[in-house]
């Protein structure tokens, strides 16, 4: 079974660029996950798919991020236009079952903003 | 205040050493608890989950849970070079937001 697949692996890019960062979940996963960890920081929860539908988003720093899922399987993060505050480590998690310990994480894509 | 809090380490210990990694947390209502291991460029693994006060043990790991003093660990008996990484303690109040500690990083010395 594959795992949580995340592209790309990392990114580079100038502020005020956009960028937008793809998961893959484990298939048959209903609930997807966005974290992010800037440097030195915990991992922090951004939010929370179900299937399509968005179930919290209160983790989202501001409102030049934008997630989506497309048709419930893998969703897009972008973030437009990107800071430098914005550099750091994106992880994304599913699971089978909601509110469930088992999240499955993805390797992470690292942005950095120059 | 920080909601969790992990002793920050490095830790650096010899092979077959006792490994002792901490949290404590503020929120009452974490009721799930869990230890994931990260290795460099790599995404959380899931190492252990409990839910409940008293110990777990999964083969060399051992999961700890005081809730009363809202303090948990994790002991890796045996420590192998193999088991250098970051080691992170997450815990959550029965819905789907993790809340992570910062990550203590070991080093087994071969």
């Amino acid at each position: 079974e594959a795992g949580v697949t995340q592209f790309p692996s990392h990114s580079v890019i100038e502020k005020g660029q956009t960028v937008t960062l793809r998961c893959d979940p484990i298939s048959g996963h209903d609930n997807l996950y966005w974290y992010r960890r800037v440097m030195g920081k915990e991992i922090k929860f951004l939010l929370h798919f179900v299937k399509e539908s968005k179930q919290d988003e209160s983790g989202m720093p501001n409102n030049r991020f934008l997630a989506e899922r497309t048709g419930g399987t893998y969703s897009t993060l972008k973030v437009q236009p990107a800071e430098l505050e914005d550099s750091g480590v994106y992880f994304c998690a599913s699971s089978q079952v909601q509110g469930t310990y088992e999240q499955y994480f993805g390797p992470g894509t690292r942005l950095t903003v120059t | 205040q920080k909601e969790v809090e992990q002793d920050p380490g490095p830790l650096s210990v010899p092979e077959g050493a006792i490994v002792s990694l901490n949290c404590t947390y503020s929120n009452s209502a974490f009721q799930y608890f869990m230890w994931y291991r990260q290795y460099s460029r790599k995404g959380p693994e899931l190492l252990m989950y409990t839910y409940s006060s008293g110990n777990k043990e999964d083969g060399r790991f051992t999961a700890q849970v005081d809730k009363s003093s809202k303090y948990i660990s994790l002991f890796i008996r045996d420590s192998q070079p193999s088991d250098s990484a970051t080691y992170l303690c997450a815990m959550n109040a029965n819905d789907y937001k993790l809340s992570f500690g910062a990550g203590t990083t070991v080093t087994v010395r071969a």
